[in-house]
């Protein structure tokens, strides 16, 4: 069974840096992209960042660029995610997801995701 | 950006009866390679969002036959032929066609 599972969210103050982690299991790793989505409380669904299963290329939305920089470690089956100079609208819950056979263009599984929360 | 526009953004139905989600893109999601990147994603309250389409009309494993998928180009529709009480939720579509992908706003579905 697939499973990928996110830590690292938590309370920061403005301006600060967190480190998001996704443990990913019951699939070969390394075969596939991986990317992180996010959803503010009560809003949409907003794609973050993409990655390709070797750790290139790497893709991010406009407001996160330069910011955030997604990386992979497939020896340990994790992915990362850094965030710095976070930012009120960085507050959301980030999810974790596994590229189909297309990549993330068809994302086909998401963890149950964790909450960064970013308020003085 | 492209747009994804979904309507209704609220659909009360009654048991048994049939829905539709209509989701409307801002250009053609016609990929270069042929492929039509179009997604369609289920989210139970207090849940990550599963997905229940791909490519505008392959069904994922394991979700029931009620569900199908059509369209093409700019113009995607999600069709539950009976509702069934499990089906409450929020239903997105997503677009893999134009990097940054995006998703519409979300079809809540309710029972009447």
């Amino acid at each position: 069974e697939v499973q990928l599972l996110e830590s690292g969210g938590g309370l920061v103050q403005p301006g600060e840096s967190l480190r998001l982690s996704c443990a990913a299991s019951g699939f070969t790793f390394s075969s596939y992209s991986m990317g992180w989505v996010r959803q503010a409380l009560g809003k949409g669904l907003e794609w973050v960042s993409a990655i390709g299963s070797s750790g290139s290329p790497a893709f991010y939305t406009d407001s996160v660029k330069g910011r955030f920089t997604v990386s992979r470690d497939n020896s340990k089956s994790t992915l990362y995610l850094q965030m710095n100079s976070l930012g009120d609208d960085d507050t959301a819950v980030y999810y974790c997801a596994k590229g189909g056979s297309n990549g993330c263009r068809e994302v086909d599984t998401w963890g149950q995701g964790t909450l960064v929360t970013v308020s003085s | 950006d492209v747009v994804m526009t979904q309507s209704p953004l609220s659909l009360p139905v009654t048991l048994g009866q049939p829905a539709s989600i209509s989701c409307r893109s801002s250009r053609s999601l016609v990929h270069s390679d042929g492929n039509t990147y179009l997604n369609w994603f289920q989210q139970r309250p207090g849940q990550s969002p599963r997905r229940l389409i791909y490519r505008v009309s392959n069904r994922d494993s394991g979700v029931p036959d009620r569900f199908s998928g059509s369209g093409s180009g700019t113009d995607f529709t999600l069709k539950i032929s009976r509702v069934e009480a499990e089906d409450v939720g929020v239903y997105f579509c997503m677009q893999g066609t134009h990097w940054p992908y995006t998703f519409g706003q979300g079809t809540k579905l309710e029972i009447k």
